[in-house]
């Protein structure tokens, strides 16, 4: 799997839209980037993920550069439960054989939403 | 998405003793992992939990020091065995289906072990 680039840390103030980079110059073409985030003294909770086109759920955006070397995933409007780590992962997702799903898990972005 | 319960929650425990950490699904589900997360640090892949065979370990852990069972397709356990304060961490177990080209993992809470 290729290896993610993250800033350790990122302040936000509430209610502002958050948006956490991503590097992943070394992605291959069959690999997603997923995004998960733990917050404390949780288990990681999954976000979103996508391929090459930009992503959107009820929870963020995940916006992929045409070279798909980077990504920023896009929290619209944080609340101050919105503070965690967040993870990008890169990895195959293939349906049978060969890849086994497994993540591995770099050292993220903590994440303080500010009152 | 899966529903993991993972027993106990957290545990003391004295060095050289073991600990078994079970790890059970809503569902049926084709893959099981087991993470390591030492305090302040990232997660780290142990395993990957086979049913009806031997589990998959990750570079720089062997199995006897962390048998892995898988029964079935809905339960786990994870072993941490003769412990020392090194192995003080929170474990979690993860669930994922192979099945399906855009598959995420779901994650359990966490057993939070303390060696003394």
């Amino acid at each position: 799997d290729a290896k993610t680039t993250q800033p350790p840390s990122m302040d936000c103030a509430e209610g502002r839209a958050a948006n956490l980079p991503c590097n992943h110059s070394t992605i291959s073409g069959n690999e997603y980037v997923y995004w998960y985030r733990q917050i404390h003294s949780q288990g990681p909770q999954y976000i979103i993920h996508g391929l090459k086109n930009n992503e959107t759920n009820e929870m963020a955006s995940l916006i992929i550069t045409e070279d798909r070397k980077s990504s920023t995933l896009i929290l619209p409007h944080a609340t101050l439960r919105d503070t965690a780590v967040y993870y990008c992962i890169v990895r195959v997702a293939q349906k049978y054989g060969g890849a086994t799903n497994k993540l591995i898990f770099g050292t993220g972005t903590l994440l303080a939403v500010q009152p | 998405s899966a529903v993991i319960s993972q027993k106990p929650s957290r545990d003391i425990c004295q060095r050289g003793t073991s600990l078994t950490i079970q790890c059970q699904v809503d569902s049926q589900v084709t893959m099981m992992f087991w993470y390591r997360q030492q305090p302040g640090q990232s997660l780290t892949l142990i395993a990957t939990a086979n049913q009806g065979s031997e589990a998959t370990y990750e570079s720089g852990f062997v199995i006897d020091k962390f048998p892995i069972s898988r029964p079935n397709l809905t339960f786990s356990t994870l072993t941490v065995s003769n412990m020392s304060p090194e192995d003080s961490s929170i474990y979690l177990c993860s669930v994922a289906d192979r099945e399906g080209v855009n598959t995420e993992a779901f994650f359990g809470q966490g057993t939070r072990l303390t060696v003394v």
